[in-house]
């Protein structure tokens, strides 16, 4: 069965540095997202991304955060200058029409 | 007040009980709804989406009530394999994909 598989699974970073969490969704895929889940607290949309563009943000997702998907495969979470409070756990989805597919996710510490 | 309110819980029952989850949400606008499943550490799984008519899947029973804004989830004949939390989720449709999750609630079946 085809998945949305993310890696990585666990990074550990200094608070500042840059981080790049990657998804490659479900081929076929039209639509892509990143939610993020903080330890204990509940699933939290971050972006929607349809044809090349984002279609919609949330307001935690700001100029500190970007999302590219470089090369038609690999949809990708940039997250710069990190903060404490961006430790949490970050899953990607995909969804072709309304039922979304999640990956396992990656798990973000900010030391 | 919450987009999406559940009781946490936990609720502890045993093995073969009935057990119901409700759930409260704000937004009036909100056109579809979703029970998934989300295991410690794991992503969130599409559990059944919730219909005004309601709607079964063997031991699962989803119902929406839109003028009381309320959805529930009733489990019959409760397994051991059913210990995770449910998340009541809620989308305001068009495709941005954007999903509204609850808090969770936690269920623990004891043999």
């Amino acid at each position: 069965e085809p998945e949305v598989t993310q890696t990585p699974s666990h990074q550990v970073t200094q608070m500042g540095q840059e981080v790049i969490l990657r998804c490659v969704p479900i081929s076929n895929h039209l639509y892509f997202y990143w939610y993020r889940q903080i330890l204990g607290q509940k699933v939290e949309f971050l972006v929607s991304f349809y044809n090349n563009e984002i279609s919609e943000k949330s307001e935690i997702f700001d100029d500190q955060f970007s999302v590219e998907r470089p090369d038609g495969s690999n949809f990708t979470l940039k997250i710069r200058s990190t903060k404490l409070e961006d430790s949490a756990m970050y899953f990607c989805a995909s969804s072709l029409a309304w039922e979304l597919f999640f990956g396992e996710g990656s798990r973000l510490t900010v030391l | 007040r919450k987009e999406v309110e559940q009781d946490p819980g936990p609720f502890n029952v045993p093995e073969g009980a009935t057990v119901a989850f409700n759930c409260t949400y704000s937004n009036s606008a909100s056109q579809s709804f979703f029970w998934y499943r989300q295991d410690c550490r794991k992503e969130p799984k599409l559990l059944m989406s919730v219909y005004s008519s309601g709607n079964e899947d063997g031991r699962f029973t989803a119902q929406l009530n839109r003028a009381s804004q309320y959805i529930s989830l009733l489990i019959r004949d409760s397994k051991l394999s059913d210990s995770a939390t449910y998340l009541c989720v809620v989308s305001t449709g068009g495709n941005t994909g954007k999903l509204i999750f609850g808090q969770g609630t936690t269920l623990q079946v004891k043999p």
